[in-house]
């Protein structure tokens, strides 16, 4: 059973241009979390998604940043204009359900998208 | 100040050594409480999980969790070289998974 697969691991992009990220989930989970971790910082939520639909995007910032999770592929987070503040890696996870108290409720990590921006 | 404090190390201590890391909080309402493991370029997985306050013990791993002083604790007994890595704690005051909140985590190299 493939764990949660992100591509492409490494991107490099100018100022400017746009990354995309990819994130297919373990087989059977609907839930995808995309989250952003600095060095010596912790993961940051940026937003929650089921399938087609977006449930929280709190902590994702309102411009220059998007995400999907389409009926067929999988979730995507565009972001638009990079800016060097923006290099970050940028960490996927999936569940079987949304709910903590349930043993369903576990996230599962994929290995991180690292980009960096010129 | 931010909701959950974590010191980031490193902290290195020999093999067998008993080795225990921490965090604080702010927000009383926490009651999901978890600790992530994250080996260098990977991406973390769940060690432990605690609801409430209490102990919980996997293996040579202890979860301790004081609500009273809004401090959580993980201890790892004979620690092994393979135990190298950088580790997380994540709090959440409701049961949804979009909900934790991650610490910075602190990086821990067991000498062999």
């Amino acid at each position: 059973n493939a764990g949660v697969m992100q591509n492409p691991r490494h991107l490099v992009r100018r100022r400017g241009q746009e990354a995309r990220l990819r994130c297919s989930p373990m087989k059977g989970h609907s839930h995808v979390y995309w989250y952003r971790q600095l060095p010596e910082e912790g993961l940051k939520f940026m937003v929650y998604l089921q399938k087609e639909n977006i449930i929280d995007e709190s902590g994702m910032p309102k411009e220059r940043f998007s995400a999907e999770f389409p009926k067929e592929g999988p979730s995507i987070l565009r972001i638009q204009q990079v800016v060097r503040g923006d290099s970050a890696a940028y960490f996927c996870a999936s569940s079987l359900s949304e709910q903590l108290h349930a043993n369903t409720g576990e996230l599962f990590f994929g290995e991180g998208s690292r980009l960096t921006v010129l | 100040q931010k909701e959950v404090e974590q010191d980031p190390g490193p902290l290195s201590v020999p093999e067998g050594a008993i080795v225990s890391l921490n965090c604080t909080y702010s927000n009383s309402a926490f009651q999901y409480f978890m600790w992530y493991r994250q080996y260098s370029r990977k991406g973390p997985e769940l060690l432990m999980y605690t609801y409430s306050s209490g102990n919980k013990e996997d293996g040579r791993f202890t979860a301790q969790v004081d609500k009273s002083s809004k401090y959580i604790s993980l201890f790892i007994r004979d620690s092994q070289p393979s135990d190298s890595a950088t580790y997380l704690c994540a709090m959440s005051a409701g049961s949804r998974a979009s909900k934790i909140i991650f610490g910075s985590g602190t990086r821990l190299s067991i000498r062999p």
